[in-house]
């Protein structure tokens, strides 16, 4: 069975351009998951969807960051404009009743 | 609101020592989640266990074993017989019971280095 895929896995960008972020979960499930991972933290939710819909973003700096997930399978975050202190790995992650499978992540540097 | 802490930062063992990963967590819920994840260097999140709160029991996996208390609000993760593979940052983390068990609340993580 194929795993979240997440892509790019490393992006560098400057402060104030925008970036987005790709995720294909697993194939079923029906939750999906973005989380932000400081260096040296635990991972902290931004938002999750049920399908195609929003279930928690309350986390979610909407100021600056969207997110969507259209046909209710893969999803995209986007930053804009970034800023320093959004240098994180972002993980997403989807579930089918329980148990959360992560990807890999992708490491943003934002100089 | 939820909170997890792991109070170790960093743990340094020797090859074949057993090592224990402390967890204690906040909730206000009667019922609720708890899982530990395993991250290597390559960033990825390893699930290894889920425990639901009304199951008290102790759990072994092969050099893995977990000890939830409820009374003490701990969940425990004990390795037995170390190896250069288990290095990693392992995360605690807890649910609410209505989300069936996915949407996360993580402690910081402790990094664990074993050493040949």
């Amino acid at each position: 069975e194929a795993g979240v895929a997440q892509s790019p896995r490393y992006k560098i960008i400057e402060k104030r351009q925008s970036v987005a972020f790709w995720c294909n979960p697993i194939s079923g499930h029906a939750t999906l998951y973005w989380y932000q991972q400081i260096l040296g933290q635990g991972p902290k939710l931004l938002i999750q969807f049920q399908n195609n819909g929003v279930v928690d973003d309350s986390q979610l700096p909407k100021d600056r960051f969207s997110a969507e997930r259209l046909k209710g399978v893969d999803s995209t975050l986007k930053i804009q404009p970034a800023k320093l202190e959004d240098s994180a790995v972002y993980l997403c992650a989807s579930s089918l009743v329980a148990e959360a499978f992560f990807g890999q992540g992708t490491r943003l540097t934002v100089v | 609101a939820q909170k997890v802490t792991q109070a170790q930062t960093e743990i340094s063992v020797v090859e074949k020592e057993d090592v224990t990963l402390d967890c204690v967590y906040e909730t206000r819920d009667t019922t609720y989640y708890l899982f530990w994840y395993k991250q290597p260097p390559s960033g990825e999140l390893v699930f290894l266990i889920r425990r639901n709160s009304f199951d008290e029991q102790n759990e072994i996996s092969g050099r893995y074993s977990w000890n939830f208390q409820k009374s003490t609000s701990s969940f425990n993760f004990t390795i037995t017989a170390s190896q250069v593979v288990d290095s990693a940052v392992y995360f605690c983390a807890l649910s609410e019971w209505e989300t069936s068990g996915s949407r996360l609340t993580f402690g910081e993580g402790t990094q664990l280095t074993v050493n040949p």
